[in-house]
């Protein structure tokens, strides 16, 4: 059963940083793209950053660009995503989801069940 | 960006009754389109993917149509379970979602 299990949320104060992990399990993790998307209290899904299988390509929404890095260690078959600079409106939950490629496109066909991140004073 | 409109905002719907979501793109994504089911304090599940093609283990009550612009996710009969917020996504460039549609019990 494939498996995705995020950690590293919490309560950061604005300007802060902070590392979000993501536990793979129960499929070839170094085949994969893998993706962040957030949702904010209340609000709709916002697609965050994009890494390929291999780690050599990243992706991000020009909301983070600059500010947050995506990664991932195959041999520990875990996800990353460094924040900083964050800012209020960074607040939200974030999920990590498996990419799945059809021809030349992909989709998020499996999420995991996401981590809080709340920036606050 | 693509911009992605879900119709209605919320929709009220009778259990055994037939629900029809609409999702329109500001410009077109092909068949490049998912639908989503997410309840709450849950991630999202992906039900729909290339606009009409159920995913793995998901019931044929629920449909996928359209193409280009305009997209529909019909649901036959409606179960308790499937009372939730949809959402629509487009992935023909990077990926956006529209807002959701609340299907709640009438």
């Amino acid at each position: 059963e494939v498996q995705l299990l995020e950690s590293g949320g919490g309560l950061v104060q604005p300007g802060g940083s902070l590392r979000l992990s993501c536990a793979a399990s129960g499929f070839t993790f170094s085949s994969y793209a893998m993706s962040w998307v957030r949702q904010a209290p209340g609000k709709g899904l916002e697609w965050v950053s994009a890494i390929s299988g291999s780690g050599g390509s990243t992706y991000y929404a020009d909301s983070v660009k600059g500010r947050f890095t995506i990664s991932r260690d195959n041999s520990k078959n875990t996800l990353y995503l460094q924040m900083n600079s964050l800012r209020a409106e960074d607040t939200a939950v974030y999920y990590c989801a498996k990419d799945l490629l059809v021809g030349a496109v992909a989709f998020m066909d499996v999420w995991g069940k996401g981590t809080t991140v709340t920036v606050s004073s | 960006e693509i911009v992605m409109t879900q119709s209605p905002a919320t929709l009220s719907v009778s259990p055994g009754e037939r629900a029809t979501l609409s999702c329109r793109a500001s410009q077109s994504v092909s068949s490049n389109l998912a639908w989503y089911q997410q309840k709450p304090g849950q991630a999202p599940r992906l039900l729909i993917y290339g606009a009409s093609t159920r995913a793995t283990g998901i019931p044929a009550r629920f449909s996928g149509s359209g193409s280009g612009t305009e997209f529909t996710l019909t649901i036959s009969s409606l179960q308790s379970e499937d009372f939730a917020v949809y959402y629509c996504q487009q992935y023909n460039n990077w990926y956006t979602f529209g807002q959701g549609t609340k299907l709640e019990i009438k």
